[in-house]
């Protein structure tokens, strides 16, 4: 079962550039989520998605957009990365129709690093 | 504005301690109230508490939700130093979105 895959792991960008972070499900659901946490922040929520087709913003959305052309994957684009984005990015996905107590699936996590 | 606050910040006790962690939320449409740990990495869910009074348990670890007070406390019972870690309180809220509201955590060091 791989639930919520996230890529890439790691990444270090110079300011300016640009990168793109996936995040992939196999669990049919309905909503995901793009957070970052900094250290003594918890998780603060980027971007959301409610189906395929949709996104919308979060409470820091500012540096970041999302795309998501299928239901089970949700893109974070950051088009000219800054300092201020060095965080920590988790995906996570989840439904109305989810069967267990663990309503929230997160995937690993991407550590990334702007210079 | 929907916030969830955790207390305290951070906390170190001794392996063996009873430890209570606070959340308090206030949220528009509460539908339900998430405990994770957290240890470097992805968080792992602990409990999920809907209804106030029904006590939630899972070894040392124990949770209950009150609802008319708008808090929860998650119990670590005899600490170990496996305990050390955050541990994240959730909210989640079907507005637009059915988003899920995060604490800032307790950062929990248990030492030998």
């Amino acid at each position: 079962n791989a639930g919520v895959t996230q890529t890439p792991k790691f990444r270090v960008l110079k300011t300016g550039q640009s990168m793109t972070l996936l995040c992939a499900q196999d669990m049919n659901h309905e909503y995901m989520y793009w957070y970052r946490q900094d250290p003594g922040m918890g998780l603060r929520l980027i971007h959301y998605s409610v189906g395929e087709g949709t996104t919308a913003k979060g409470e820091v959305p500012d540096g970041y957009n999302v795309s998501r052309l299928k239901k089970q994957n949700f893109l974070l684009g950051l088009e000219s990365a800054a300092p201020s984005q060095t965080s920590v990015y988790f995906c996570a996905s989840s439904s109305d129709r989810a069967a267990t107590n663990e309503k929230l699936f997160f995937g690993s996590g991407t550590q990334l690093s702007v210079l | 504005e929907d916030k969830v606050v955790q207390s305290p910040l951070s906390l170190v006790v001794h392996e063996g301690d009873t430890v209570t962690l606070n959340c308090s939320y206030e949220v528009t449409n509460f539908r339900s109230l998430l405990w994770y740990k957290q240890e470097k990495k992805a968080p792992t869910f602990l409990f999920m508490l809907t209804s106030s009074g029904i006590e939630k348990k899972s070894g040392r670890l124990s949770s209950i939700l009150d609802k008319k007070e708008l808090s929860s406390i998650l119990n670590i019972t005899a600490t170990q130093t496996g305990d050390s870690a955050i541990y994240l309180c959730a909210v989640e809220a079907p507005n637009t979105g059915n988003q899920f509201y995060f604490g800032t955590g307790t950062s929990l060091t248990v030492i030998p």
